[in-house]
């Protein structure tokens, strides 16, 4: 079966650290780009960063950007988001998500076509 | 960044019904648009990629469209597992945006 399963979430104070993980199976891990993407309850989704498949090319969101860093082992099919200086304003669901890349004769795009289930962070005093 | 723009924000309607949905970009984003469902406590799932490619699995009820930097999702014969909340999103550029939503309810 294909899938991601994210954990290390938690309840951490305001300017602490937290490590989250994504583990994959069911796919070939090493071939695809990944994603976190957030969610605070109750709002929207938020594109948070991208890692290529070789990790040769990484993506954040100014909101995070010099705080959070994103890294994947693919010889453990992981995908990591490391979390610094967390603020109270980054408390959310994170999601891990596979970038499907599409490509035919007419069209082409991309997706996030395999999702976790989420991880709970909490950044409170 | 580009705006994802997604129009109504809520819609209510019954089984059987057919809506639309739409979600219209600020600049060309090609077809690297996809849509997704999600239900409380749930995560995202793909419906439609590159603008109107149906996901393996998808009910064909569900279709996509874009006509420029305009795109809709149509459901049709609306069935009582497709009340949700629905996400536009754009994958041509960085950063990554999504719509704001759109919450489909039961009338």
């Amino acid at each position: 079966e294909v899938q991601l399963v994210e954990s290390g979430g938690g309840l951490v104070k305001p300017g602490g650290s937290l490590r989250l993980s994504c583990e994959a199976s069911g796919f070939s891990f090493s071939t695809y780009s990944m994603n976190w993407v957030r969610q605070v309850p109750g709002k929207g989704l938020e594109w948070v960063s991208s890692i290529s498949s070789t990790s040769r090319f990484i993506q954040y969101a100014d909101s995070v950007k010099g705080r959070f860093t994103i890294s994947r082992d693919n010889t453990k099919n992981s995908l990591f988001l490391q979390m610094n200086s967390l603020r109270a304003e980054d408390t959310a669901v994170y999601y891990c998500a596979r970038i499907l890349v599409y490509m035919s004769s007419t069209t082409s795009g991309s997706a996030l076509d395999i999702w976790g289930q989420g991880t709970m962070v909490t950044v409170s005093s | 960044d580009i705006q994802l723009t997604q129009s109504p924000s809520f819609l209510s309607a019954s089984v059987g019904d057919r809506v639309t949905i739409t979600c219209r970009a600020n600049q060309d984003i090609s077809s690297y648009l996809a849509w997704y469902q999600q239900k409380p406590g749930k995560a995202p799932r793909l419906l439609i990629y590159a603008a109107s490619t149906l996901q393996s699995g998808v009910p064909s009820r569900f279709s996509g469209r874009r006509s420029g930097t305009e795109f809709t999702l149509t459901i049709n014969n609306l069935q009582p597992d497709d009340f949700a909340t629905f996400y536009c999103q754009q994958l041509n550029n960085y950063p990554q945006t999504f719509g704001q939503g759109t919450k489909l309810e039961l009338k």
